[in-house]
């Protein structure tokens, strides 16, 4: 079975500053990894996703993560916070199984300070 | 193009009546996702559609809940005699499937409150 951690309930950064929110997860096969961002009263939105290849991986809006094997981690980065990255981000796994569905972490809120 | 859209945005009703929820899947996708989002439990896993049958249903948290697809499209969540515990966000999703790594496209939502 599948799980994902994300350490921190709650991010602040302040606008212009790096982001960084973490996700751990646990697989028994090689895993498939997406991050999700949700705006409020939203669906979910997909940043980018890890599936084979490049363990660098760049998304949208200058978000980027990379998949670490060693320390089975996928952490999103961003260089620089703008006010409108202020969301909630969710990072998943998808299931070795057929349907493929998603396990998610519990999610981040992210907060841009002025 | 269209994306995944859900209907009603918000239902609100009282304990023990039925609810319906529908999805409207990207046109062409043959995969369709449940999830439910709470406070409590976060985002989970309800069921799974290929086409018309779901081979995985082992998200629904009680025999109160149900789903169908039909024409390989529009799918439907029942929930009978609802609950307080029932309230959240029911979250629809679709995929194409051509390969296992397709990306799952969410649309925006039904919150349905139990009263």
């Amino acid at each position: 079975a599948q799980s994902v951690t994300q350490l921190g309930s709650h991010v602040s950064v302040s606008e212009g500053a790096l982001v960084l929110l973490r996700c751990n997860y646990s697989s028994s096969v090689p895993p498939y990894l997406f991050w999700y961002v949700q705006y409020p009263n939203q669906g979910l939105q997909l940043l980018l996703k890890y599936t084979t290849g490049a363990t660098l991986v760049k998304g949208i809006n200058g978000f980027e993560a990379e998949f670490k094997k060693s320390e089975t981690s996928f952490h999103l980065t961003k260089p620089s916070a703008h006010m409108s990255d202020a969301a909630e981000y969710f990072c998943a796994v998808s299931s070795s199984g057929s349907a493929r569905q998603l396990t998610f972490g519990s999610g981040t809120q992210l907060t841009v300070l002025p | 193009g269209a994306g995944v859209s859900q209907s009603p945005s918000n239902k609100v009703t009282e304990k023990g009546k039925d609810v319906e929820l529908r999805c409207d899947p990207i046109s062409g996708h043959t995969a369709l996702y449940w999830y439910r989002q709470s406070l409590g439990q976060g985002l989970e896993f309800l069921i799974y559609f290929q086409g018309n049958s779901a081979p995985d249903k082992s998200g629904l948290p009680s025999d109160r809940f149900s789903a169908e697809r039909t024409g390989g499209s529009v799918s439907t969540l029942t929930i009978q005699r609802t609950q307080q515990e029932d309230s959240a966000v029911y979250l629809c999703a679709s995929s194409s499937k051509r390969t296992n790594t397709d990306t799952q496209y969410f649309g925006p939502g039904t919150r349905l409150t139990v009263l």
